[in-house]
């Protein structure tokens, strides 16, 4: 079943701007991570948020975690024409499904240069 | 560089046909995986492997016959496949199935086309 929708499906912003992604997932998680993927190449591992942690950062990455409502966002500040991707969050279960990720549909930025 | 190669990137193919997929990785991890990604769709887990042994068959019907000889090295036999097979199949890693809050590593994935 799915497990993490992010939103919105689509964004488009002008190189500088914020972007921002949100993801929600629906049972209880170890950690939520997020992925980029350029067009034609494989996931690329962003950041590692654990569920007992509410914020992160790495760069001009944020990340937040809400596990009361089940969601989750990833800032891009003052983005560039690289960033240009698709976005996906990725959850990450308990108990036997230690290391097994479920994905959601992600999120396909456009920075415009 | 990922540190997990995978041949062909491209590969097209007749419903009739017999081809593999290879997925190496170079990160001395123990855990690999296969997923499938068709446009629209959110990535679809295949198959998991843990040192070696298969730990994980998502439902994936028999024409798609996974292969494990180590640690290292993950194929993916295709054979009789259908029109709605085409897609981009990626191989990812992680350091071991069974430990929590790990990240995974992702080739470049084989973009396959059903004739």
């Amino acid at each position: 079943s799915q497990q993490g929708e992010e939103d919105p499906q689509a964004l488009s912003i002008q190189e500088g701007e914020n972007a921002t992604m949100n993801c929600s997932y629906k049972t209880s998680i170890n950690n939520l991570q997020w992925y980029r993927q350029n067009s034609g190449r494989g996931l690329v591992h962003l950041i590692l948020i654990r569920s007992n942690e509410r914020e992160k950062h790495s760069g001009r990455l944020r990340v937040t975690l809400d596990t009361s409502k089940k969601s989750s966002s990833l800032l891009i500040t003052a983005s560039r024409a690289a960033d240009t991707a698709s976005y996906f969050c990725a959850t990450g279960a308990g108990g036997t499904s230690y290391g097994k990720l479920t994905f959601g549909q992600g999120t396909i930025l456009t920075v415009h240069p | 560089e990922t540190g997990v190669t995978q041949t062909p990137r491209h590969l097209v193919m007749g419903m009739t046909n017999k081809k593999s997929l290879k997925c190496e990785q170079h990160l001395g991890h123990n855990a690999m995986y296969w997923y499938k990604q068709s446009a629209k769709k959110p990535l679809e887990l295949m198959f998991v492997y843990n040192f070696k042994e298969q730990t994980e068959n998502n439902s994936v019907p028999s024409r798609f016959s996974p292969e494990c000889p180590n640690s290292s090295h993950l194929f993916l036999h295709l054979h009789t496949l259908q029109p709605e097979d085409s897609a981009l199949y990626l191989c990812a890693s992680s350091q071991e199935l069974g430990q929590i809050n790990q990240p995974q590593h992702f080739g470049d994935g084989t973009r396959l086309s059903i004739l």
